[in-house]
């Protein structure tokens, strides 16, 4: 079936320090990948998406690269910053047979960034 | 631009007792859908409208949950009766269209369950 593998959390940092979640995948024909971030107290939100491979996303300094070879989507960033602190949802999502569009999420990894 | 909304935030219950959950989604977006989140884990869809018309509930416990949107706009889920399981925060999101070109989904704030 169609799944979403993540990094265990939480994760804790210190400011400006490099960040990177794991994200692999498993689907049959060719998935669009997402993260989605999730701050306290307030509903998901696209941060970035890459619709085929080799493609890379990028957002307010976050990157994640479609590698097909690998199934993976890994979320960096070269310094992270305590507004950062969310929880961080890799996602794909596949046309149906009934022709929608569906997105199946990773279990989400919770970061938290020190000052 | 007004986001999602979602009524009630917070709901407790008991069990064998029944819930309903609101959702208003953002002016012209056709495709409206309810994901329920259990806490530690991402969100699963249970049901993906299309303007009135239903185009995926394969995951919906159809014994347990029902759902409907009503003139293409607003839409509410039923829980009768509750269960423990049902425990989690309920997601609605919509977007502009589902086909060929993905277009972002927008998610509101969300529901929180709890059943005892």
């Amino acid at each position: 079936g169609n799944s979403v593998t993540q990094m265990e959390g939480p994760v804790t940092l210190s400011e400006e320090a490099f960040l990177t979640i794991n994200c692999t995948y498993t689907a049959t024909g060719y998935p669009s990948l997402f993260w989605y971030v999730q701050y306290p107290g307030e509903g998901l939100q696209l941060l970035l998406k890459a619709t085929k491979a080799d493609d890379k996303g990028s957002n307010k300094g976050f990157e994640a690269t479609y590698r097909k070879e690998t199934t993976s989507f890994h979320l960096e960033k070269g310094s992270v910053q305590v507004s950062d602190s969310a929880v961080y949802f890799c996602a794909l999502s596949l046309v149906t047979q009934g022709g929608s569009e569906k997105l199946v999420f990773g279990k989400g990894t919770k970061l938290t960034v020190n000052p | 631009e007004a986001g999602v909304a979602q009524s009630p935030r917070y709901k407790i219950i008991e069990k064998r007792q029944s819930v309903a959950f609101w959702c208003n989604p953002i002016s012209g977006h056709a495709t409206l859908y309810w994901y329920q989140q259990i806490l530690g884990q991402g969100p699963k869809l249970l049901i993906q409208f299309q303007n009135n018309g239903v185009v995926d509930d394969s995951q919906l416990p159809k014994d347990r949950f029902s759902a409907e949107r009503l003139k293409g706009v607003d839409s509410t889920l039923k829980i009768q009766p509750a269960k423990l399981e049902d425990s989690a925060v309920y997601l609605c999101a919509s977007s502009l269209v589902d086909r060929a070109l993905y277009y972002e989904q927008y998610f509101g704030p969300g529901t929180r369950l709890t059943v005892t």
